[in-house]
């Protein structure tokens, strides 16, 4: 069984540009989750969907959006980008929200000049 | 508050030997805890979690111990190998909410 991609794997943007993320989760796995992790705030919960509802949403912005499809695969849009979005954005899956054992993808790496 | 954090942010252990990282949390609220390991390039790994009302649980080479008394928890890898080098971060969660992760501690192994 696949794992959960995401796409690009890289990308670099420059201040006030946008940028959109994609993930793919595992076959059968409704439920996505977005993470943003830096060096200096570890690893911090962005938003969670299920069903394409969003069930859960961190303590970001609202630049940083998201959503996902009847497929569920997922997308989260960053508008007017700052140095500090310069992160890696992991996306996770699982079968059900609010799941302990989430699968995570590799990763977009975003750099913002 | 909700925060958990680690005690050491790097371990070094000799190939063979026991590793143990630990964590302090402060959520009392916490209805689980849990283990991830990622390794370089890669995302987060899920090992294994704990229940609240437990406080020991074993996995393949892997123990979780929690004092809730002192909000502590650790893991615990017997015979570490080359493989497991990563950085382990723990997380809480309560009922169906978000995980909260640790900054993490990166494990070298050293042959």
């Amino acid at each position: 069984k696949a794992g959960v991609t995401q796409t690009p794997r890289y990308l670099i943007k420059t201040r006030g540009q946008q940028v959109t993320l994609s993930c793919s989760p595992i076959s059968g796995h409704r439920s996505v989750s977005w993470y943003q992790q830096t060096p200096g705030q570890g690893l911090q919960f962005l938003f969670e969907y299920f069903s394409e509802t969003q069930r859960n949403k961190g303590n970001f912005p609202g630049r940083f959006s998201g959503r996902q499809f009847s497929n569920s695969r997922s997308e989260m849009n960053v508008s007017t980008l700052e140095l500090g979005d310069s992160a890696l954005y992991l996306c996770a899956s699982s079968l059900v929200p609010g799941s302990n054992e989430q699968f995570f993808g590799p990763g977009t790496r975003l750099t913002v000049l | 508050g909700e925060s958990v954090g680690l005690h050491l942010p790097t371990l070094s252990v000799q190939e063979g030997d026991n590793s143990i990282i630990n964590c302090a949390y402060s959520n009392s609220a916490s209805d689980y805890f849990i283990w991830y390991k990622q390794e370089s390039g890669k995302g987060p790994q899920f090992i294994i979690d704990i229940r609240s009302n437990m406080d020991k649980r074993q996995g393949q080479r892997v123990t979780v111990l929690l004092n809730k008394t002192v909000k502590h928890l650790s893991l615990q890898i017997a015979a570490t190998q080359p493989g497991d080098s990563a950085v382990y971060f723990c997380a809480e969660k309560s009922g169906a909410q978000k995980l909260v992760f640790g900054q993490g501690t990166r494990l070298t192994i050293n042959p």
